[in-house]
């Protein structure tokens, strides 16, 4: 099993750009999230799904959208992207018994 | 909504030492208690969780308390070697398919 992947694992935008993040699991997991972490402030959640086509908000939603078309894929977009949205980006997935993470997504927004 | 504090920030241990990590927690509702370690450049690993039916659960080094009507839990590690180096989050959730919270780390390093 690769548990939970993500791609790409670097990129760097220019501000107004946008871009879509892949997370892939293969534990048959129903329960999906994306996380930002910044310096100093954790792990903060963005949107999260918890079951195949459903969507719902999390901490810091603004700026970002998702979708959740399969089961083992959970999309993050930026369609106008910020330098606020430099940060480091995890997606995890659980069965709800504790949360899997992704190995991260560096992006950085000039 | 559930708001976790964590302490402290910053821990230095000199090895084979024990290390003790603490969290809070506000919602009583909460009943799911787990901890991530995360090493430099990877993801956070969960490494142990507690349940609110348990006072305490251990895994060979490390170790999980709670105490629910103080509402605060622990993470011990006894022992400690230089890959016990890394951050750490505590987390809290009402279980099921609630969403966690996570406390905000700590950088464990350990001296040898």
């Amino acid at each position: 099993n690769a548990g939970v992947t993500q791609t790409p694992k670097f990129r760097v935008l220019k501000t107004g750009q946008s871009m879509t993040l892949l997370c892939a699991q293969d534990m048959n997991h129903e329960y999906m999230y994306w996380y930002r972490q910044d310096p100093g402030m954790g792990l903060r959640l963005i949107h999260y799904s918890v079951g195949e086509g459903t969507t719902a908000k999390g901490e810091v939603p603004d700026g970002y959208n998702v979708s959740r078309l399969k089961k083992q894929n959970f999309l993050l977009g930026l369609e106008s992207a910020a330098p606020s949205q430099t940060s480091v980006y995890f997606c995890a997935s659980s069965d709800g018994q504790g949360e899997f993470f992704g190995p991260g997504t560096r992006l950085t927004v000039l | 909504g559930e708001n976790v504090e964590q302490h402290p920030s910053t821990l230095s241990v000199q090895e084979g030492d024990s290390a003790v990590i603490k969290c809070t927690y506000s919602d009583s509702a909460s009943n799911y208690f787990p901890w991530y370690k995360q090493e430099l450049g990877k993801g956070p690993q969960l490494i142990i969780d507690i349940r609110s039916n348990v006072g305490e659960k251990k895994d060979q080094r490390i170790a999980v308390t709670l105490n629910k009507t103080a509402k605060h839990f622990s993470l011990h590690i006894t022992e400690t070697q230089p890959e016990d180096s890394a951050v750490y989050f505590c987390a809290a959730s009402k279980g099921g398919n609630e969403k966690l919270t996570f406390g905000t780390g700590t950088r464990l390093t350990i001296i040898p």
